[in-house]
């Protein structure tokens, strides 16, 4: 069964300052992997997903995350933080092996708090 | 830009009563999709429906729960007899494709207290 890991309950940064917020995954086919962004009485917007090719991908908002299939980890990243980026960041995988398995398993959420 | 709505947006109700939370996914999609999330938890999933089927759905998914897609527009998710553990915040979701590489996009969600 799929599972995702965010081993951070809370990550503070800066403004201005590169931020990471860490996932782990564990999935039995090829994993399809996205980042989700939650902003307070807002349902979850999508941000950026890997699929295959380039192990670094960039999503919305100058955000990236990086794919590294030996660590078995997606974290997301942005070389500059803003307080607007202050937000709960979801990590979902998908199991890649058929289109029946179409549910995302989320991970349980890092909320992201810039101070200016 | 094209998005999912959710009506209502919050939704209280007591024990034992019949509820239905409505969705609005975007027009070009063809796979939908329940999830909850309980305050303070993680976003589970429920139920995906593609071609007026269920799909696939959870364990938390029990005789309780239905789904319907009553027109061309709207996708309903019914609880028949609420419990105090079904308040949380329920979002529907949408797909182009049911292939595991397209992305959902989410609805602001409904939020559902059982008195």
């Amino acid at each position: 069964a799929q599972s995702v890991a965010q081993p951070e309950d809370q990550v503070n940064v800066a403004e201005g300052n590169p931020l990471t917020v860490k996932c782990t995954y564990s999935v039995s086919g090829n994993p399809y992997l996205f980042w989700y962004v939650q902003y307070p009485n807002r349902g979850l917007q999508f941000l950026l997903k890997y699929i295959t090719g380039d192990n670094l991908v960039k999503g919305s908002y100058g955000f990236e995350a990086e794919f590294n299939k030996s660590q078995t980890s997606f974290h997301l990243k942005k070389p500059s933080a803003l307080v607007s980026d202050s937000a709960l960041y979801f990590c979902a995988v998908r199991d890649g092996r058929d289109t029946g398995f179409q549910k995302l398993v989320f991970g349980t959420g890092t909320r992201l708090l810039v101070s200016p | 830009e094209p998005e999912v709505t959710q009506t209502p947006s919050h939704q209280v109700t007591q024990m034992g009563q019949e509820v239905i939370l409505r969705c609005v996914p975007i027009s070009n999609h063809l796979y939908f999709y329940w999830y909850r999330q309980i305050l303070g938890q993680k976003v589970e999933f429920l139920v995906s429906f593609y071609n007026n089927e269920i799909s696939e759905k959870s364990e938390i998914f029990d005789d309780q729960f239905s789904v319907e897609r009553p027109d061309g527009s709207n996708f309903t998710l019914k609880i028949r007899s609420t419990k105090l553990e079904d308040s949380a915040m329920y979002f529907c979701a949408s797909s182009e494709e049911g292939n595991p590489s397209y992305e959902q996009y989410f609805g602001p969600g409904t939020r559902l207290t059982v008195t």
